[in-house]
């Protein structure tokens, strides 16, 4: 069964201050693995990785896959209190023609002023 | 404002009445999901409907009635819930392919009486 954990479950920060998020996997198949921003209401897309060692970046945000030893980390710099919010990771993995997402606990991500 | 629309935001039902939430996206997108999502667990998949058609159903108590009348729209007919169901229902949407991501409405916030 695919799995995914999530590390830390909760942290706090300072603004300004750069945070790491972790997310480790067991698949059988693996397609991609995604992060999602979730504040009250919709996960918002973040990334999709493929690719093993390829950064993708968007603003202060960055993410990057290790397919050997299963995991990738999404990175925040110069946190802002915009930033607060439960961060998901989810593993697309399976044989069907179709996204079949499996999601860890997610990790909740506190920026204080 | 996003692609998927979900109605309503929220809803209180007593465990004998019948109801059911609506998804709309605007995307064009050919494959739509339901998860649930309950506190401190994971987003859990509950039906897959690709090219309207149901291909995943994931261990669901049939109190849940998935509906899709075409590749835009997505229902989930509610009827006999108990307590446990109380949970934030999410739909999503994809462009079917493997490896694309899932757009997610803000959800219908659901608490069974």
């Amino acid at each position: 069964e695919d799995k995914v954990v999530q590390s830390p479950l909760s942290l706090v920060v300072h603004e300004g201050d750069t945070v790491t998020l972790n997310c480790s996997y067991e698949v059988t198949n693996f397609r991609s693995l995604l992060w999602y921003k979730q504040e009250k209401k919709a996960p918002t897309f973040l990334f999709m990785l493929t690719s093993s060692g390829i950064e993708k970046k968007s603003g202060r945000l960055s993410s990057i896959l290790d397919k050997k030893e299963l995991f990738s980390i999404l990175n925040i710099t110069a946190t802002q209190t915009g930033d607060s919010a439960v961060y998901l990771c989810a593993l697309n993995a399976g044989g069907t023609s179709y996204g079949k997402l499996t999601f860890g606990q997610g990790t909740i991500l506190t920026v204080h002023p | 404002e996003t692609g998927v629309t979900q109605t309503p935001r929220h809803l209180v039902m007593g465990m004998t009445n019948k109801k059911s939430l609506k998804c709309e996206q605007h995307l064009g997108h050919n494959a739509m999901y339901w998860y649930k999502q309950s506190a401190k667990k994971p987003l859990e998949l509950m039906f897959v409907y690709s090219l309207e058609e149901r291909v995943e159903n994931n261990s669901v108590p049939s109190r849940f009635s998935p509906e899709c009348p075409n590749s835009s729209h997505l229902f989930l007919h509610l009827h006999t819930l108990q307590p446990e169901d109380s949970a934030l229902y999410l739909c999503a949407s994809s462009q079917g392919g493997r490896s694309t991501a899932q757009h997610f409405g803000d959800g219908t916030r659901l608490s069974i009486l």
